[in-house]
């Protein structure tokens, strides 16, 4: 059982706009906490995809996007690819330790 | 470049012992704290140990402390990450991950390409 809650699956046709949610608590989220997302594509290391709730790194498309409100964070999606289809972690602390997201895994119809 | 390169899984029986060693090239590598976090078969991420960038403060899962030991060589530009007693539940992919710079929670900005442990007999 993952500290922060995320969906298993998500999925969404070609074009269209998905969100992932990341729920936690006051002690983590909550608690103030920065939230980041990693993108892990099949049969690859996870790659930082946004990080401090909201921000992309460079090289990131500007259809990903992160936003953080009261103990829940979200990760959306927009003009949906193919190239998409992966996995999905939220990370951030708890008690001053690393918690992650149990995954979503996103299906391009 | 940054690189981030594991190496030295495999399998091994239970109660055995492996090292893993991961080789950090493209950056300043004595400026930055690292991680080990593991996958195992078709899970989800979760975070093994923690080591600062000097080597002085080191942090460690409860699933692992007192049979792991984190450590690192500022000067071979390497961090290691010495598994003992090791249990069936010990098999996942290893990765080790650079934290970026700039404060306490700050994300991990690169990751190596992992390296499978097996603890099977």
């Amino acid at each position: 059982q993952s500290v922060l809650t995320q969906p298993p699956s998500v999925s969404g046709a070609p074009g269209q706009r998905v969100t992932i949610s990341c729920t936690g608590s006051s002690s983590n989220i909550g608690a103030g906490y920065d939230v980041h997302w990693y993108q892990q594509l099949p049969g690859t290391a996870p790659k930082l995809l946004i990080y401090g709730n909201s921000n992309r790194p460079s090289g990131v498309p500007d259809r990903f996007s992160g936003s953080k409100s009261g103990t829940s964070a979200s990760l959306a999606i927009t003009g949906l690819q193919a190239e998409d289809e992966a996995d999905y972690y939220c990370q951030s602390y708890d008690s001053s330790r690393v918690v992650f997201g149990g995954g979503t895994k996103l299906t391009v119809l | 470049e940054v690189q981030l390169v594991e190496s030295g899984g495999g399998l091994v029986q239970p109660g055995g012992s492996l090292r893993l060693s991961c080789a950090a090239s493209g950056f300043t590598f004595s400026s930055y704290e690292m991680n080990w976090v593991r996958q195992a078969p078709g899970k989800g991420l979760e975070w093994v140990s923690y080591i600062s960038s000097s080597g002085s403060t080191i942090y460690y899962a409860d699933s692992v402390k007192g049979r792991f030991t984190i450590s690192r060589d500022n000067a071979k530009n390497s961090l290691y990450l010495q598994m003992n007693s090791l249990r069936a539940e010990d098999t996942a992919v290893y990765y080790c991950a650079r934290k970026a710079q700039g404060g306490f929670e700050t994300a991990w900005d690169y990751w190596g390409q992992g390296t499978l442990v097996t603890v099977s007999s």
